[in-house]
């Protein structure tokens, strides 16, 4: 029962330029959080967004949560060819301790 | 920082054989879980634990089972592993309360021949 669906699929973009990645749930959640995961390797936990926050950034990551629309956006700005790599959310709903992930996006960062 | 620590990066079994994997975690997380993850399906979710010795069915539990004898090892177990199972096998923790996200391991590339 997959929560989160990644939009787009796959992204490709130059180097310094600005990825938007986006993600949709379908009932309730206490959190919604991005990973990032580098080819063949784990994932790793990027930031977390509770239900009541709208905007969090991190370092070059700006992340906009709007429960209205059961969305969420992932602003990765001025773009390095370190970020290539698959973008995954995740949401936790209400009684729940275990994070549902979509399918991710994979952005590649051209140089 | 927390360290999950998968035992084997490349693991290539016959089938039927039965397969241990081994997580490990140092920082007395009380949750750990374990996910596949195959092309076009994503990460699901194939047992989790919120305490030693408890466990609980995730959503693909079948062909699966898991062991929680002590608080930082949390094992996958295929009892009889079949061509199905190749995968990529993840393995997280995570603290609890308040939420800081998940602490993956690196992964293991499971192959089934």
């Amino acid at each position: 029962s997959q929560q989160g669906e990644e939009d787009p699929q796959a992204l490709s973009i130059q180097e310094g330029e600005n990825a938007t990645m986006n993600c949709s749930y379908k009932t309730s959640i206490n959190n919604l959080q991005w990973y990032r995961q580098n080819s063949g390797r784990g994932l790793v936990h990027l930031i977390l967004i509770r239900s009541n926050e709208r905007e969090k950034h991190s370092g070059r990551l700006r992340v906009t949560l709007d429960t209205s629309k059961k969305s969420s956006s992932l602003l990765i700005t001025a773009s390095r060819a370190a970020d290539t790599a698959s973008y995954f959310c995740a949401t936790v709903y209400p009684g729940a301790q275990k994070l549902v992930f979509g399918q991710g996006t994979r952005l590649t960062i051209n140089p | 920082d927390v360290k999950v620590t998968q035992s084997s990066r490349y693991l290539v079994k016959r089938t039927g054989e039965k397969v241990f994997l081994e997580c490990v975690q140092d920082m007395d997380h009380e949750n750990m879980f374990w996910y596949r993850q195959d092309p076009g399906l994503g990460l699901r979710l194939i047992y989790f634990s919120y305490d030693v010795k408890m466990k609980e069915k995730g959503d693909i539990p079948e062909g699966y089972s898991v062991s929680r004898e002590k608080k930082e090892r949390f094992s996958l177990i295929l009892e009889s592993a079949s061509t199905n199972q190749t995968s990529m096998y993840l393995c997280a923790s995570d603290g609890g309360r308040p939420p800081y996200g998940y602490t993956f391991g690196s992964g293991t590339r499971l192959t089934v021949v």
